[in-house]
């Protein structure tokens, strides 16, 4: 399994919104709606932001939203706000209680 | 409140295995409700799902390193561990321990990290 494709790099103004893809196979992101993402900030362990294609955990702001279309998701950060400068990681269930990761993708806050 | 703490070697010779430990406080890692695995992360590169470990003893793993890695776990001490065999620099990594719910597919309980260094 190859690890899925995301842009190397979004930005946005405080205050806009940035989307950022996630392109897998029908045998990943278009085969289950499993789609979760996560967010790293520098030196710190990941955090999950988004599960289920478009669930929320708790304590996640509801700026955060996620998509999917066929083989590719999406996470769309709305009212951009400094602190969600990081990078951010999508996964999918692969079956078989496989996973995949994205190769991530570091957005910068203007 | 649960908590994962990765341990083990900071530094590992080519060849040689790699071998690390999650411990768990504030959770089971017995109960039936979890799996418990690990995940890398080469300096400056993205994230990749090593394998997991169920109660049951069943084991799953990345087909790309199924050759190497073992996953095992000590019920009494609460803890889980890695084996990853013939390890090279390109086995250079943060390594991570990761919760996943049954039933669920996504981690949402992190060790903190532990980075472990191939090099003679």
């Amino acid at each position: 399994q190859s690890a899925l494709t995301q842009p190397p790099s979004a930005s946005g103004s405080p205050g806009q919104s940035v989307t950022i893809s996630c392109t897998g196979t029908s045998s990943d992101v278009g085969g289950y709606n499993y789609v979760s993402w996560y967010q790293q900030h520098p030196d710190k362990a990941p955090k999950l932001m988004i599960y289920d294609v478009s669930k929320r955990p708790s304590g996640v702001p509801d700026r955060f939203s996620g998509s999917k279309s066929g083989n590719t998701a999406s996470l769309t950060v709305s009212g951009l706000q400094a602190e969600d400068e990081a990078d951010y990681y999508c996964s999918s269930y692969a079956g078989s209680n496989n996973f995949v990761f994205g190769i991530g993708t570091k957005v910068t806050v203007l | 409140q649960l908590q994962l703490q990765e341990s083990g070697p900071g530094l590992v010779k080519p060849s040689e295995t790699l071998s690390l430990t999650c411990t768990v406080s504030g959770g089971s890692i017995s109960s039936s409700s979890y799996y418990w695995g690990w995940i890398r992360q080469p300096p400056g590169k993205g994230l990749e799902w090593i394998g997991s470990i169920y109660y049951s003893g069943s084991t799953f793993y990345s087909p790309s390193l199924k050759s190497r890695v073992t996953i095992s776990a000590d019920t009494s001490k609460n803890q889980f561990s890695l084996k990853l065999s013939s390890v090279t620099a390109a086995d250079t990594a943060v390594y991570y321990c990761a919760r996943r719910d049954w039933g669920k597919y996504f981690f949402d309980y992190w060790g903190q990290g532990t980075l472990v260094t191939v090099s003679s």
